[in-house]
């Protein structure tokens, strides 16, 4: 398979400041891009995806970057809430086929 | 939308026998995928399921070992063969949007122990 496999860094952040979570990529024939949650015991949930061709698109308190020069991806989540707390995945799409790369779990202190 | 079920949820299975994971998608789908996942670690895909065709794997993974069924646009079903411990891991079935590639829809996983 292409996905990376690694123990998950983790991201403490409190309650209600902004998270950043980073993804590095390796193909740059990737059609678009996608962030996923994970939660306990649960399958990946869709979050946000981007197509290659952008550098920017905002969700609903989320925002993906993507920088191609250097090959990096990141999720900014505004105002971060107990229930964001999860493993987030980027994922690069190609030929309608999605590879995982590494996660991040993210802690959310109240 | 799509919600995607997944039997069984988990299960326990002696090394050297074989188990078969069923995926059950709400609405009919092109394409569905099988990945695994160990446990604090990445997903992996491990083949395309299409219905009509045979199954398209992935580097590292054989047909002898994950044997793969497509009989319908709704359903899949996924085979551990042979299975050893190093055998243990989630497996998850997913499945595109309906009319969007963009996005894909996932199971809940079956969480597989080999002892």
């Amino acid at each position: 398979g292409e996905s990376v496999g690694l123990h998950l860094p983790t991201l403490s952040v409190q309650e209600g400041d902004n998270s950043i979570i980073n993804c590095a990529y390796s193909n740059s024939a990737s059609d678009y891009f996608i962030w996923y949650k994970q939660e306990s015991g649960k399958g990946p949930q869709f979050i946000i995806d981007i197509r290659s061709n952008m550098d920017k698109r905002q969700g609903q308190r989320v925002t993906v970057l993507l920088n191609k020069t250097v090959k990096h991806l990141s999720l900014q989540i505004a105002a971060t809430q107990p229930g964001d707390s999860a493993v987030y995945f980027c994922a690069e799409a190609r030929i309608n086929k999605f590879y995982f790369g590494s996660g991040t779990k993210l802690n959310v202190k109240p | 939308s799509a919600v995607i079920s997944q039997k069984p949820s988990r299960d326990i299975c002696q090394r050297g026998t074989s188990l078969t994971i069923q995926c059950q998608v709400d609405s009919q789908v092109t394409m569905m995928f099988w990945y695994r996942q160990q446990p604090g670690q990445s997903l992996t895909l491990i083949a395309t399921a299409n219905q009509g065709s045979e199954a398209t794997y992935e580097s590292g993974f054989v047909i002898d070992k994950f044997p793969i069924s497509r009989p319908n646009l709704t359903f899949s079903t996924l085979t551990v063969s042979n299975m050893s411990p190093e055998d243990s891991s989630i497996y998850l079935c997913s499945a595109h949007s309906p009319g969007s590639y963009n996005e894909q829809f996932f199971g809940p996983g079956t969480r597989l122990t080999v002892l």
